[in-house]
C-alpha cells in the first residue's frame, strides 16, 4: 500500500540548475498538491490540481511549474533553482478536494540549493 | 490575511502525563479544521477533523475541541507515550473556486521524556 511516493528524498542543486521533483499516488485521488516547509513556518501551498489536465497556483507559485497529465502523477519543476528554494517539499493527495477528505502526504524531498 | 496561530511553540512533558495544544484562527469563511501529526522526517498524518457544527471529537487518546464563536481549537493528549513525540499541526480550510485551500499553522513541537 504505497500511498504517495516522492522522489528523490534528497537533492543538492547549484544555483540556476533545473530539476523535477516526482510525486505519484496509487489511491486514485483527484486532488493533488505541492507544499514547501521551511523552519519556523507552516506548510505553504505552491500549486494544486483538482484533476488531470487542471492545475492552479497556490500561495507561493513563483519559480515552480506543474503539470497533471495523469491522475497518478503530479511533478513539480524548478525552472532555475535559487538558494531561496532550499526547503523540504511535500506532495499530498486527497479524494475530495480537501473538504471532508484528509490530505495524504508523501515523506518529502529535502532540497538544498547552493 | 487568513492566519492560523498555534501555541505553545514547543512543549516537553513526562511520559504518562496529559497535555493540551492550542490553535487560534482568523480564516474566514471557515470550512473545517484538522489536526495533523508530523513525525520527524515524515509527512503529516491526519488525526481528526472538526466541522463548524462539531464541538468535540476523539480519536483514541487524542481529543480535539472547537469553539467556532471564539475561533479556537485545542488538541488534548491523554496519558502521553514516547511515540507522541512529534509536531502537531493545525490546518484550517477555506473554500476557493470549487476547491478548498488549507492554511497551516506553524505547529507545536511535543517532546515526551521517559
Amino acid at each position: 500500500n504505497a500511498g504517495v511516493t516522492q522522489t528523490p528524498k534528497f537533492q543538492v542543486l547549484k544555483t540556476g540548475q533545473s530539476m523535477t521533483l516526482q510525486c505519484a499516488q496509487d489511491m486514485n485521488h483527484e486532488y493533488m498538491s505541492w507544499y514547501r516547509q521551511d523552519p519556523g513556518m507552516g506548510l505553504r501551498l505552491i500549486h494544486y490540481s483538482v484533476g488531470a489536465g487542471i492545475t492552479d497556483q497556490g500561495e507561493v507559485p513563483n519559480g515552480y511549474n506543474v503539470s497533471r497529465s495523469t491522475t497518478e502523477d503530479f511533478p513539480l519543476r524548478l525552472l532555475s533553482a535559487a538558494p531561496s528554494q532550499t526547503s523540504v517539499y511535500f506532495c499530498a493527495s486527497s479524494s475530495g478536494a480537501g473538504y471532508n477528505s484528509p490530505l495524504h502526504f508523501g515523506n518529502g524531498t529535502r532540497l538544498t540549493v547552493t | 490575511k487568513n492566519q492560523v496561530e498555534q501555541s505553545p511553540q514547543s512543549l516537553i512533558i513526562l511520559e504518562g502525563k496529559n497535555c493540551t495544544l492550542q490553535c487560534n484562527y482568523t480564516v474566514s469563511p471557515f470550512s473545517n479544521l484538522r489536526w495533523y501529526k508530523q513525525d520527524t522526517g515524515r509527512g503529516p498524518v491526519s488525526l481528526t477533523i472538526m466541522t463548524f457544527s462539531e464541538n468535540t471529537k476523539s480519536n483514541g487518546r487524542y481529543t480535539a475541541t472547537l469553539d467556532a464563536d471564539t475561533k479556537q481549537s485545542s488538541l488534548h493528549i491523554t496519558a502521553s507515550q514516547l511515540s507522541d513525540s512529534a509536531s502537531y499541526i493545525c490546518v484550517v480550510s477555506l473554500p476557493s473556486g470549487g476547491s478548498y485551500i488549507p492554511t497551516f499553522g506553524r505547529g507545536t513541537s511535543l517532546i515526551v521524556h521517559p
